[in-house]
């Protein structure tokens, strides 16, 4: 069965860097693009950007996109989103998600909280 | 981008019905002809899970008192015969146009 795995939460200071990884499993990993999604406290879904691990290509929201990096590592099935220069208003949950047209599978989170 | 808009909340009487609402500033039929409008459920606690996909396939697990309809631009969600399990934060997320994007959310409470 899918599953994703997400690193731990994180506590950060404003200006500080966050990386959040998620390792996939239980399909063709290169298959599948996988999207980055965020929830702040009391807020909806807001998507990030996506990352095709087969090739690494990838595209941003216009609102991140001068501040996140996605990656991915394809001997070990895992994806990563490197978030800089982080703000209070940051603080949020972010999820991995194999998400798109026919399907939707979600990792459990990582909370991000940033706080000087 | 593709705005979607729902109401923020919904109000129910367990064992009754609950309808949700989503209407999409554009069109959400594909150059393939699928419309390819999702429902997601986000219990508290919990991150989203996928309950319709394509307007009205249920995903594998989902129990069949969630019901999908619409066209065009105009869907609805559907619960039959509200359980209390059912309380949380309904999400409809369209995949036809790049960027995805995901309406605001409607919460289902119980009166």
């Amino acid at each position: 069965q899918v599953q994703l795995v997400q690193s731990g939460a994180e506590v950060k200071k404003p200006g500080a860097s966050v990386k959040v990884s998620c390792k996939a499993s239980g399909y063709t990993f290169i298959g599948f693009y996988m999207h980055w999604v965020r929830q702040a406290p009391g807020q909806g879904l807001e998507w990030m950007g996506w990352i095709n691990p087969n090739g690494g290509d990838t595209k941003y929201s216009e609102k991140f996109q001068d501040r996140i990096t996605l990656t991915r590592d394809t001997s070990i099935n895992t994806v990563y989103l490197d978030f800089r220069n982080l703000r209070s208003d940051d603080t949020a949950i972010y999820y991995c998600a194999r998400v798109g047209r026919l399907a939707g599978f979600w990792g459990p989170g990582t909370q991000v909280i940033v706080s000087s | 981008d593709i705005v979607l808009t729902q109401n923020p909340s919904s109000p129910v009487t367990l064992g009754q019905s609950a309808s949700i609402s989503c209407r999409s500033s554009e069109s959400l039929v594909h150059s393939d002809g699928n419309t390819y409008l999702s429902w997601l459920q986000q219990r508290p606690g919990q991150p989203p899970r996928l309950l319709i996909y394509k307007i009205s396939d249920r995903f594998p697990g989902v129990p069949d008192r969630f019901s999908g309809s619409g066209a065009g631009t105009e869907f609805t969600l559907k619960i039959s015969s509200v359980e209390a399990e059912d309380v949380g934060v309904y999400y409809c997320m369209q995949a036809t146009h790049s960027p995805l994007s995901f309406g605001g959310g409607t919460k289902v409470e119980i009166k």
